[in-house]
């Protein structure tokens, strides 16, 4: 059964601390998608990568956040420093590439708190 | 860029009523066009999708939406609903040849009451 695997589903931290959080998309899958999802803001993108190479991060804090694919099998989504604001449900989805019809599947989700 | 509107942020309905849940859609190009269910502390899932061909898509757990493009919308609609079906429903846009742009909606919660 493929499904996009996210880590950790929970996550409470205080305010300064780094946070980590780390996406295996579904094998075979050459895009991926970071977004936010908050009460007052929604599904927001922060970035997405193909085969590897990000794409589009116009969504993400630049000073704080940080989105990498260090292998296909490996997307990671940091905070450094974290703050109360970025309190929110992070997502990963992923998707076939190219000729793709735009399906998302997407994970879980890691809900971080930030204190 | 492409942009959705869900029209409605609540939707509350009894059961085996029937439903429809608003969204349109503003984009200067083809699109296509997405439903997605979320339950309570899981990821999305796909609905229904209408990429070309009949305006009329059927999806899973008896959904249906029709693609109007006169009037940009791509309403979801089931004729009678069930408790299970209450969740969030996002409506999502992405650009033809650009299917990494995917825009959603700021999402309709159902609850279906007994």
């Amino acid at each position: 059964d493929a499904r996009v695997t996210q880590t950790p589903r929970h996550k409470v931290t205080e305010m300064g601390q780094e946070v980590t959080m780390r996406c295996q998309p579904i094998l075979g899958h050459n895009t991926v998608f970071w977004y936010r999802q908050t009460m007052m803001q929604g599904l927001e993108l922060l970035a997405y990568f193909r085969n590897r190479a990000p794409l589009d991060d116009s969504g993400m804090p630049k000073d704080r956040f940080s989105a990498e694919m260090p292998d296909a099998t490996l997307a990671t989504l940091k905070i450094q420093p974290s703050e109360p604001r970025d309190s929110a449900v992070y997502f990963c989805a992923s998707g076939a590439g190219q000729g793709w019809s735009g399906e998302l599947f997407f994970g879980e989700g890691s809900r971080l708190t930030v204190l | 860029a492409q942009s959705v509107t869900q029209l409605d942020s609540q939707v509350p309905v009894f059961e085996e009523a029937p439903v429809e849940l608003r969204c349109n859609y503003s984009s200067s190009v083809s699109v296509y066009l997405f439903w997605y269910v979320q339950y309570p502390n899981q990821g999305l899932q796909l609905l229904l999708k209408y990429l070309s061909g009949s305006t009329l898509v059927k999806g899973i757990n008896g959904f249906e939406a029709e693609f109007n493009k006169s009037q940009t919308s791509f309403h979801l609609r089931k004729p009678s609903v069930h408790i299970s079906d209450t969740a969030e429903y996002f409506c999502a846009v992405s650009v033809r040849g650009n299917n990494n742009d995917m825009r959603f909606g700021a999402g309709t919660r159902l609850t279906v009451k007994p």
